[in-house]
């Protein structure tokens, strides 16, 4: 089976610095991706985590601990547009299912 | 910038209709998914392929839903017949095996049976 747990939805000021976590337990583990989600959009890709450890991207950073089936996703000096919902997946295997956690609805306020 | 391509942008049908969702991945990806999302559920997988071959299906409600790959340029994902509960947004999304830039998806189906 698979679980992916994010918490609903966040709030976080301009400027400010938000962390988003994200726990997993699923058969099988090849990888974790972070995806951003506008209203009304597709998802685009943000991050890619299959080692442990901290992958930084510009404002982005994510982070993962295969051991504690845990990663989470920090952005720093945030900005409105950065109001999104943020998608944790798990990619079960090479090139195989990549299975979505429900998201967190990211509230950026002035 | 390559992209996916999705159509149609948006359906209205009737219940009972057959809906049929194309999409195009980009050239070069060797592994399509197709999803569905809706506020309840989230993104849920449906069906997926590898080189035109169907991997899993097994999130598809089999009785009226099928996925299919007829050539390396276009996936489709039928619903015969459709219910009000089949109106959600349903994406595809097309990748590299093994790549770690994760997948691309298209712009979407949002799908309404009234």
């Amino acid at each position: 089976g698979q679980n992916i747990d994010q918490p609903t939805e966040m709030t976080a000021t301009e400027g400010a610095i938000v962390q988003i976590n994200c726990t997993y337990q699923t058969s099988g583990f090849n990888g974790l991706f972070w995806y951003q989600q506008h209203a009304g959009e597709a998802p685009t890709f943000l991050s890619y985590n299959v080692l442990d450890g901290l992958e930084e991207k510009g404002r982005f950073s994510s982070f993962l601990s295969r051991s504690k089936g845990y990663s989470y996703l920090l952005l720093k000096e945030l900005q409105m547009k950065d109001s999104a919902s943020y998608l944790c997946a798990v990619n079960r295997a090479a090139g195989g299912k990549l299975i979505f956690g429900q998201g967190t609805e990211l509230s950026v306020k002035p | 910038d390559a992209r996916v391509t999705q159509t149609p942008r948006d359906k209205v049908t009737e219940m009972g209709q057959e809906v049929t969702m194309r999409c195009q991945p980009i050239l070069g990806h060797n592994t399509v998914f197709w999803y569905r999302q809706t506020m309840m559920q989230g993104l849920e997988l449906l069906a997926y392929f590898r080189n035109r071959a169907p991997l899993d299906d097994s999130g598809m409600p089999k009785d009226r839903f099928s996925a299919e790959m007829p050539d390396a340029t276009l996936a489709t994902l039928k619903i015969q017949p459709s219910e009000p509960r089949d109106s959600a947004v349903y994406f595809c999304a097309s990748g590299k095996a093994g790549a770690n830039y994760g997948y691309t998806f298209g712009s979407g189906t949002r799908l309404t049976v009234v």
